[in-house]
């Protein structure tokens, strides 16, 4: 069973400019996560979608992230534009129904730089 | 927030044990404590949960104390593959990874 797929693996752009990073979560998992991890800290939760709508987007700073999952798959984070301090790794995670108490798989992240 | 306080680092010897210690004296009667790893450059991997119980599964053990205040857990053959971050956290609807302690396994 093919895990949760994420691209690129890494991206190094300049200031101001528009980056978007791509995740497919594990067949049949209602649920998909992204998470933020800056250097040295663990990951911090940016939004979570059951299906296609986001049922918590309270840590997501809306006013230069976007995210998207039209048909309830694969999902879509951009940043516009990009900061210094967005240089971090970002996790896509996928659960079967989003309970609380259940397993969530990482992907392994798309490292972000930049300059 | 349900906070977990572990060690910043360790080290253990390949083939012994490894006894990981967390802290979260505030954790509440129905609060799971889970255990994940990440290993450098990949995403965190799930490890094991509990309640109330000890637990144990083919990664590891989880030792709960009877006030659940702190737990442990316990790769009883450490190998060094096992080297990564290992995270607990009290699961209050949503994970929340603290710091993790950075396990370092030795030949």
């Amino acid at each position: 069973e093919a895990g949760v797929v994420q691209s690129p693996r890494y991206k190094i752009i300049e200031k101001k400019q528009p980056v978007a990073f791509w995740c497919n979560p594990i067949s049949g998992h209602n649920t998909l996560y992204w998470y933020r991890q800056n250097l040295g800290q663990g990951p911090e939760l940016l939004i979570r979608y059951e299906n296609e709508e986001a049922v918590d987007d309270s840590q997501l700073p809306k006013d230069r992230f976007s995210a998207e999952r039209l048909k309830g798959v694969d999902s879509t984070l951009k940043i516009q534009p990009a900061e210094l301090g967005d240089s971090a790794v970002y996790l896509c995670a996928s659960s079967p129904r989003g309970l609380e108490e259940e397993t969530q798989y990482f992907g392994p992240g798309t490292r972000l730089l930049v300059l | 927030d349900a906070k977990t306080t572990q060690p910043p680092s360790m080290d253990c010897a390949e083939g012994r044990a490894a006894n990981l210690p967390c802290n979260h004296s505030t954790i509440s009667g129905n609060e799971y404590v889970y255990w994940y790893r990440q290993i450098h450059s990949q995403g965190p991997q799930y490890i094991i949960h509990g309640l109330k119980n000890n637990e144990t599964n083919e990664m590891a053990s989880l030792i709960i104390t009877e006030d659940r205040k702190s737990s442990t857990l316990i790769l009883p053959h450490a190998t060094l593959r096992d080297t990564a971050v290992y995270y607990c956290i009290v699961l209050r609807g949503k994970l929340q990874f603290g710091a993790g302690t950075q396990v370092v396994v030795t030949p």
